[in-house]
């Protein structure tokens, strides 16, 4: 699976939009970008995914670059209770071996009043 | 619908004990993951099993580890001996294949302590 660059933090004011970056630039055609995340001593969080479309859900959207090798995932109006790490994965569509995710260190988002 | 439960959800134990931690997935779902968590090394994937069948458990650190599902509703992480060193969380995920990319759902973990 390719490899993604995030930033280590970032912080962001409450009720403003939360954007974070995810660098995947040897993505193959066949990997989809998934996000996740985890607040503090709980278990990873799916948040959504995209192969080449932008993506929106009741959670986040998801913008990913024409060339695929960059994607922004978007909390359009932060909380506090987005505070958490949040990991960007790309891995292989449906396909055996597949399903195993890889997780970085991912991005420490700190959201404040 | 209830995710993934995981128990116990804290265990401490004295070095070269039998550690066994227990996991009930989705119902439906037909893959299982053990993943752990340490400051470290991060979000690891120990094994994971589709349709009850062990699939791939290369992250599975040595062989004080072993892991079973013995139907679709259970799956038991055993460590024996424990050492200090396994001390992290444990994270049991489940999820659907199907034809599409069904995400993965985590439970809340079992933080293990070893003494």
């Amino acid at each position: 699976d390719a490899k993604t660059t995030q930033p280590t933090s970032m912080d962001c004011a409450e009720g403003r939009a939360a954007n974070l970056p995810c660098n995947h630039s040897t993505i193959s055609g066949n990997e989809y970008v998934y996000w996740y995340r985890q607040i503090h001593s709980q278990g990873p969080q799916y948040i959504i995914h995209g192969l080449k479309n932008n993506e929106t859900n009741e959670m986040a959207s998801l913008i990913i670059t024409e060339d695929r090798k960059s994607s922004t995932l978007i909390l359009p109006h932060a909380t506090l209770r987005d505070t958490a790490v949040y990991y960007c994965i790309v891995r292989v569509g449906p396909s055996e071996g597949a399903q195993k995710l890889v997780f970085g260190q991912g991005t420490r988002l700190t959201i404040n009043p | 619908d209830a995710g993934v439960i995981q128990s116990p959800r804290h265990e401490v134990t004295e070095m070269g004990q039998e550690v066994t931690l227990r996991c009930k997935p989705i119902s439906g779902h037909d893959y299982l993951f053990w993943y752990r968590q340490t400051m470290m090394r991060g979000l690891e994937l120990l094994i994971y099993f589709n349709n009850n069948v062990p699939i791939d458990d290369s992250g599975m650190p040595e062989d004080r580890f072993s892991a079973k599902m013995p139907n679709a509703s259970f799956s038991t992480l055993k460590i024996q001996p424990s050492e200090p060193r396994d001390s992290a969380v444990y994270f049991c995920a489940s999820s659907f294949w199907g034809r599409t990319n069904q995400p993965q759902h985590f439970g809340d973990g079992t933080r293990l302590s070893i003494l």
